[in-house]
C-alpha cells in the first residue's frame, strides 16, 4: 500500500550513462515533486508538476528532464551522468499546497 | 533559494530528556510543516500548523505556529532512542504555496 514509490531504490552507474528514475503515487494528489538531498541533507526542489503540467523549474542543469505521463507518474531522465550527480533523489506528492508525501529515495552513485 | 534558519545544527541528549528546536524566517509564513526522516528513508510529516498561534500535539510531540507567522517551534518530550534521525522544519511563504521552504534539519542523537 505504498503511497509514493519510486524505482529504483540504488542505482549504481558510470559517468557519462544515461540513467531514469520512475515515481508513481496512489494519493490522487495532483502535484508531483523532484528533489535532490545531498551529502549535507539539505532537500532542494528541482521540478514539481501539477496536473502534468511543469510548474517549477529550479536552477536545474538540463541534462536532468522530468516527464509526466500523467498525474500519478513523474520521472526523472538524467543525460550524461556527472560525479556531482551523485545524492539522493525524492519524489513526493501533495494535493495543491498541503503537505507533501515522499517515497523513500534513489541512491544514486556514480563511479 | 530561500531557506530557513533551523536550530541547533544538532542534539545529543539522554534518553528521557525533553528536546527543543525552532525554525524563522524573514518572511511571513501561512504553513509550518514538521517532518522527521530515519535513514535510508524519505522525510514523514509530523505535524502540520496552519494558523498564527496553533499550538498541536502528535503523541510526544508538540508544535506551534508562532503569532508573528516567521517562527515554529517543535518540542519532544521524554525522548526515547528511535526519536533519533533528522527533523525538518518547512513552510509556505504567504502568497506562494507551490514551493516549499526548507530548514536544513536539526539531526538528534539519543544516548540509552
Amino acid at each position: 500500500d505504498t503511497a509514493v514509490s519510486q524505482t529504483p531504490k540504488y542505482l549504481v552507474t558510470q559517468m557519462g550513462n544515461d540513467k531514469s528514475i520512475k515515481c508513481e503515487q496512489n494519493l490522487g494528489h495532483d502535484t508531483m515533486y523532484w528533489y535532490k538531498q545531498d551529502s549535507k541533507k539539505f532537500l532542494k526542489i528541482m521540478f514539481s508538476y501539477n496536473n502534468k503540467e511543469l510548474i517549477i523549474n529550479e536552477t536545474v542543469p538540463n541534462r536532468f528532464s522530468p516527464k509526466s505521463p500523467d498525474k500519478a507518474h513523474l520521472n526523472l531522465h538524467i543525460n550524461s551522468l556527472e560525479l556531482g550527480d551523485s545524492a539522493v533523489y525524492f519524489c513526493a506528492s501533495s494535493q495543491g499546497g498541503r503537505p507533501q508525501h515522499f517515497g523513500d529515495g534513489t541512491r544514486l552513485s556514480i563511479l | 533559494g530561500q531557506q530557513l534558519n533551523q536550530s541547533p545544527q544538532s542534539m545529543f541528549i539522554q534518553e528521557g530528556e525533553d528536546v527543543s528546536m525552532n525554525c524563522t524566517s524573514s518572511s511571513i509564513f501561512n504553513t509550518w510543516l514538521w517532518y522527521k526522516q530515519d535513514p535510508g528513508e524519505g522525510p514523514v510529516l509530523l505535524i502540520a500548523l496552519y494558523k498564527a498561534g496553533e499550538l498541536t500535539s502528535n503523541g510526544r510531540l508538540t508544535a506551534q505556529f508562532g503569532i508573528t507567522r516567521k517562527d515554529s517551534f517543535l518540542n519532544i518530550s521524554a525522548s526515547i532512542p528511535s526519536d533519533v534521525g533528522i527533523y525538518f522544519c518547512a513552510g509556505y511563504n504567504a502568497g506562494n504555496n507551490r514551493k516549499l521552504i526548507w530548514g536544513l534539519g536539526t539531526s538528534l542523537a539519543v544516548n540509552p
